[in-house]
């Protein structure tokens, strides 16, 4: 079976760390971008970092960006997100993602087909 | 970094409605947006990308269009298990930004 599972959440202090990780199964992680997108309690959707095949391209949300680094390891199957400085306001439910990037014509679009179950953070003192 | 603005942000609707769903980007993007369903407790789910594109296995009673600065998701019958949030996501450029949802509910 296809599928992403996340883990490392929990309970942070503001200013500690977190970090998490996400396993593959059914694919082969290295064909495909990932990326992280979390849902904070009460709100919306909220992108928040991604990662190319080769792990030489990162982008990151303006909210993370100097705090949170995505990496991946292509022989383990497995990418994580080192979230630092964390905030309360990084309080949510984090989704690893993978995008299978079709293209039309010579345009490559996102498109996020399949999500893992997510893992929550808690970020409290 | 380009904003989403969706709406409306509820709606009230009955089985059997047509139902039209609007995301607006701040500037033109082509048509590099997709759309996305949530229920509660459940991962996101892609419905369509490249604005119009229907992904594998989703209902035909979905569709997407619109291209530049506006776009729009129709359910053309609207079914109990259709319930749930609806998300558009522009991937033009970063960061990546979502519209911050549709709730459609039961009438």
């Amino acid at each position: 079976e296809v599928q992403l599972v996340e883990s490392g959440g929990g309970l942070a202090q503001p200013g500690g760390s977190l970090r998490l990780s996400c396993a593959a199964s059914g694919f082969t992680l290295s064909n495909y971008w990932i990326h992280w997108v979390r849902l904070a309690p009460g709100k919306g959707l909220e992108w928040v970092a991604n990662i190319n095949q080769g792990g030489n391209k990162k982008n990151y949300g303006d909210p993370v960006m100097g705090r949170f680094t995505i990496s991946r390891d292509n022989a383990k199957n497995s990418v994580s997100l080192q979230m630092n400085s964390l905030r309360a306001e990084d309080t949510a439910l984090y989704y690893c993602v993978r995008d299978f990037n079709p293209s039309h014509s010579t345009r490559y679009y996102d498109a996020f087909d399949i999500w893992g179950p997510g893992t929550m953070v808690t970020v409290s003192s | 970094a380009i904003q989403m603005t969706q709406s409306p942000s509820s709606l009230s609707a009955s089985v059997g409605d047509r139902v039209t769903i609007t995301c607006r980007a701040s500037q033109d993007i082509r048509n590099d947006l997709g759309w996305y369903q949530r229920k509660p407790g459940k991962a996101p789910n892609l419905l369509i990308y490249a604005a119009s594109s229907l992904q594998s296995g989703v209902p035909s009673r979905f569709s997407g269009s619109g291209s530049g600065t506006d776009f729009t998701l129709t359910i053309t019958s609207l079914q109990p298990e259709d319930f749930a949030t609806y998300y558009c996501l522009q991937d033009y450029g970063y960061p990546r930004t979502f519209g911050q949802g549709t709730r459609v509910e039961i009438k």
